[in-house]
């Protein structure tokens, strides 16, 4: 199976801050990277897809860069609504694999 | 309203069985793959198990294959989750999703979860 591995496993900012989550994959995926944001007893929500697109209805704050086995979520000016645990997903292959995910906290 | 809503988490003892069932509205669901992903308590996401939209193809998460088997019924709208010789270690929340397939495979719709426990 691929690994997919996140950093940091959590963190802490201040609204208005900007946000960096990492993601890297353990082989090639070109660009086969989705990220999601997930907070407790809700449905998790789809940001980012094929790496870089926004998907419809997200806020542009939110941006996605890489290809291959490095990946970034950036999330340019934090706001309270933000928080919760970001995952990355590869689908290159068939077992879609999640990252560990990455805590968002407000300091 | 364009939803999906999990449903038949429970208590179940361990080496028991349990049969999830998601229940989509406001779209077309035989146009669709879907799939079934889990949270345990205070852990990730993790992917359980994939169909493609005509059922001809499935795929598992080496942690549920020969135990759990994913179905679907085009003619009622329903997919479902067969779960089975369950360990406490199949405890959590179980979400169905959505995917669009285009450009990429993602999962762009999900249900809020149904929980399942795992105990004697």
């Amino acid at each position: 199976d691929i690994q997919m591995t996140q950093s940091p496993s959590s963190l802490s900012a201040s609204v208005g801050d900007r946000v960096v989550i990492s993601c890297r994959a353990s082989q090639n995926i070109k660009n086969y990277l989705n990220w999601y944001h997930h907070q407790p007893g809700k449905a998790p929500k789809l940001l980012i897809y094929s790496a870089s697109s926004l998907q419809s209805g997200v806020p542009s704050r939110f941006s996605g860069s890489g290809s291959g086995t490095g990946f970034t979520l950036t999330i340019s000016g934090l706001q309270s609504e933000d928080i919760g645990t970001y995952y990355c997903q590869q689908t290159y292959s068939d077992s879609r694999t999640f990252g560990q995910g990455t805590k968002v906290e407000i300091k | 309203e364009v939803q999906l809503v999990e449903s038949g988490g429970g208590l179940v003892r361990p080496g028991g069985s349990l049969r999830l069932s998601c229940s989509p509205s406001g779209f077309t669901f035989n146009f669709y793959a879907f799939h079934w992903v889990r949270q345990a308590p205070g852990k990730g996401l993790e992917y359980v198990a994939t169909i493609r939209s005509d059922g001809g193809a499935t795929y598992y998460a080496d942690s549920v294959k020969g135990r759990f088997s994913i179905s679907r019924d085009n003619s009622k709208s329903t997919l479902y989750l067969q779960m089975g010789r369950l360990r406490h270690e199949d405890m959590g929340v179980y979400f169905c999703a959505r995917d669009n397939g285009d450009p990429i495979p993602a999962f762009d719709l999900w249900g809020p979860g149904t929980p399942v426990t795992v105990s004697s």
